[in-house]
């Protein structure tokens, strides 16, 4: 079964340029979030979705940040404009409960992104 | 300040040797996991301990959840080179679906 995949797995930008990362989450998984994880730190969760409705975007920026996740599968995360700052790795996960009742998150490679 | 503190942030060490990461944290939570991450990967799921008190092993890696539910940790037996990578403790506090990630330990066992 194929896992989280995110793509760029790189990206170098120039100050105010706008972004955009995809992921693609694991088959059957409902929920979605995006996370970035700075240099040295765990992730921090930026925006969840169950299906298409975004149910948390507290943690994200929305003056410069914006996601989507039209059909209820694949998902965009944009940034516009990038500053310095945003330079990390956007990682993306999803979960589907299992049997148990789990909801086990399965992470996608993430995206470099460095801003100049 | 961050909710889940892990000690040591740097750790390095000779093959064979065995060590200790802690977790710590002033809140309680329901459940916790921790993760390994490699170079250019995203965090991979080790073990999810859910009770007080619970011990989980691992082949050579003890997991250990505090009494109070505040706390863990993970202790590594003979440490190896392929254990090298950053391990992440993650809390799920009680009612919520939201994982708080701590800061990350990064483990070096050299050859």
């Amino acid at each position: 079964e194929a896992g989280v995949v995110q793509s760029p797995r790189y990206k170098i930008i120039e100050k105010k340029q706008p972004v955009a990362f995809w992921c693609n989450p694991i088959s059957g998984h409902n929920t979605l979030y995006w996370y970035l994880q700075n240099l040295g730190q765990g992730p921090e969760l930026l925006i969840r979705y169950e299906n298409e409705e975004a149910v948390d975007d507290s943690q994200l920026p929305k003056d410069r940040f914006s996601a989507e996740r039209l059909k209820g599968v694949d998902s965009t995360l944009k940034i516009q404009p990038a500053e310095l700052g945003d330079s990390a790795v956007y990682l993306c996960a999803s979960s589907g409960a299992d049997r148990l009742g789990h909801n086990e998150q399965f992470f996608g490679p993430g995206t470099r992104l460095t801003v100049l | 300040t961050q909710l889940l503190e892990q000690s040591p942030q740097f750790l390095s060490i000779q093959e064979g040797e065995n060590l200790t990461v802690y977790c710590n944290s002033s809140s309680v939570f329901s459940s916790l996991q921790w993760y390994r991450q490699e170079p250019g990967e995203g965090p991979v799921l080790l073990v999810t301990v859910v009770t007080g008190g619970e011990v989980k092993k691992l082949k050579r890696l003890t997991f250990q959840f505090g009494d109070a539910r505040k706390d863990s940790s993970l202790h590594i037996t003979a440490a190896q080179p392929g254990d090298t990578g950053l391990y992440l403790c993650a809390g799920l506090m009680d009612s919520s679906y939201k994982l708080i990630f701590g800061s990350g330990t990064r483990l070096l066992v050299r050859p």
